[in-house]
């Protein structure tokens, strides 16, 4: 299964939009990138999954670029409650891998 | 529909005591899973099960750990004998095949193994 970078932590302000790259330099040719999202004391939360290209949801957007060796979750005009870990999965359908994720913190 | 229900929300329990866990996925889903979360290992894959038959269990830490499935709405995940290493939140989620297999999960369960 392909292992994942991404930044353990990230800040950012209310209203910008947040950029969190994830890097996947093994990713399969069947493999799907897939992001959740966790608060704490709760158990992760789908967000979004593509394979390549651009994906949008009423969420967020997901950009791939050509050799999908990375992948970009974008928030756009972020708040406070979006302050949360982040979690960028490579793989199956069923397999979850979990990272260490991007804890995002958002300030007023 | 209420979602991914797990029971109980918190268990605290003694060192070699049984502990049974407890998980009833969404109605309609084939796929159940069972993680754990700690702080030192993060979210871990314990096993899964499709149309309630296990099958991937690599992830089960030893032999003292074991799931069942005996119907779509039921399963659960038993530790015995407990130990303090135990000590996690276990989560149950489940899905479908025909909603990009998101999976959905449940609100989980503070173990804590004195």
């Amino acid at each position: 299964l392909a292992k994942t970078t991404q930044p353990i932590s990230m800040d950012s302000y209310e209203g910008q939009e947040v950029n969190i790259t994830c890097s996947h330099n093994n990713i399969a040719t069947n493999d799907y990138i897939t992001w959740y999202q966790q608060f704490p004391s709760q158990g992760p939360r789908f967000i979004i999954q593509g394979y390549k290209t651009k994906v949008t949801n009423e969420v967020a957007s997901l950009f791939i670029p050509a050799d999908r060796k990375s992948s970009t979750l974008s928030l756009p005009r972020v708040s406070l409650s979006d302050t949360a870990v982040y979690y960028c999965l490579v793989g199956g359908y069923n397999k979850l891998i979990f990272g260490a994720g991007t804890r995002l913190a958002v300030h007023p | 529909d209420a979602g991914v229900i797990q029971s109980p929300r918190h268990e605290v329990t003694e060192m070699g005591q049984e502990v049974t866990l407890r998980c009833k996925p969404i109605s309609g889903h084939d796929y159940l899973f069972w993680y754990r979360q700690t702080m030192m290992r993060g979210l871990e894959l314990l096993i899964y099960f499709n149309n309630n038959v296990p099958i991937d269990d690599s992830g089960m830490p030893e032999d003292r750990f074991s799931a069942k499935m005996p119907n779509a709405s039921f399963s659960t995940l038993k530790i015995q004998p407990s130990e303090p290493r135990d000590s996690a939140v276990y989560f149950c989620a489940s899905s479908t095949s025909g909603r990009n297999h998101e999976q959905f999960f449940g609100p989980g369960t503070r173990l804590t193994v004195l």
